[in-house]
């Protein structure tokens, strides 16, 4: 079964920093492109960062270009999002989707509240 | 990046078919065969039930199809169930800076 499961997200401070993980299964990671799309509390889906298969190709929405890093570890089926000097408006679930422009499957999501 | 436009809500009865637009530019929808859309039911994370514009993923009922014209891309249920009352997203490739854009959603009522 094709599975993603993420984890990582809690509540942080502005200006704080938190690093979210995704494991994934059933399938192999390594030949796929892979993405976090995020959803503010009662809003609509906004795509975040997506990563090529090696890692060499990373695109980001502008609100978070030069405050978050998308990576990988193939040998280990994971994706990462580090998420720096964060801020009220990146409360969010974050999900976990394999795929660079469609997206599937999903993970479950983790939420990340950024609240003093 | 502009999100690509939707129509807030729709309804049916059941047995209807319903159709939801998603409006881009020439950058996005218009340009490429890569419109996807996502069905989402409350606390749920979202679900791929049309790819490359008019492709259902297996499993995906046939009564969900896809389209495109110009810079408009649309999904069509047909035959509306009590189940397929969620919020439905699209989304599409861009040639921008970010590779992918989505659209605003839709809640599909159905009466």
């Amino acid at each position: 079964e094709v599975q993603l499961v993420e984890s990582g997200g809690g509540l942080v401070q502005p200006g704080g920093s938190l690093r979210l993980s995704c494991a994934a299964s059933g399938f192999t990671f390594s030949s796929y492109w892979m993405s976090w799309v995020r959803q503010a509390p009662g809003k609509g889906l906004e795509w975040v960062a997506n990563i090529k298969q090696d890692g060499s190709e990373k695109y980001y929405v502008d609100s978070v270009k030069g405050r978050f890093t998308i990576s990988r570890d193939n040998a280990k089926n994971s994706l990462y999002l580090q998420m720096n000097s964060l801020r009220a408006e990146d409360t969010a679930v974050y999900y976990c989707a394999r795929g660079p422009f469609w997206f599937d499957p999903w993970g479950q999501g983790t939420l990340v509240t950024v609240s003093s | 990046q502009s999100a690509l436009t939707q129509p807030a809500s729709v309804s049916g009865s059941p047995g209807q078919s319903i159709t939801i637009s998603c409006t881009g530019t020439s950058s996005d929808v218009g340009g490429y065969n890569y419109v996807s859309w996502y069905q989402q039911h409350p606390g749920k994370a979202p679900k791929l039930m049309i790819y490359d514009v008019s492709n259902r993923p297996s499993g995906v009922s046939n009564r969900f199809s896809g389209s495109k014209s110009g810079n408009t891309a649309s999904l069509t249920i047909s035959g509306l169930q009590a189940e397929d009352e969620a919020d439905y997203y699209c989304s599409s490739y861009t040639s921008s800076s970010t590779l992918a854009v989505f659209g605003g959603g839709t809640k599909l009522t159905v009466l």
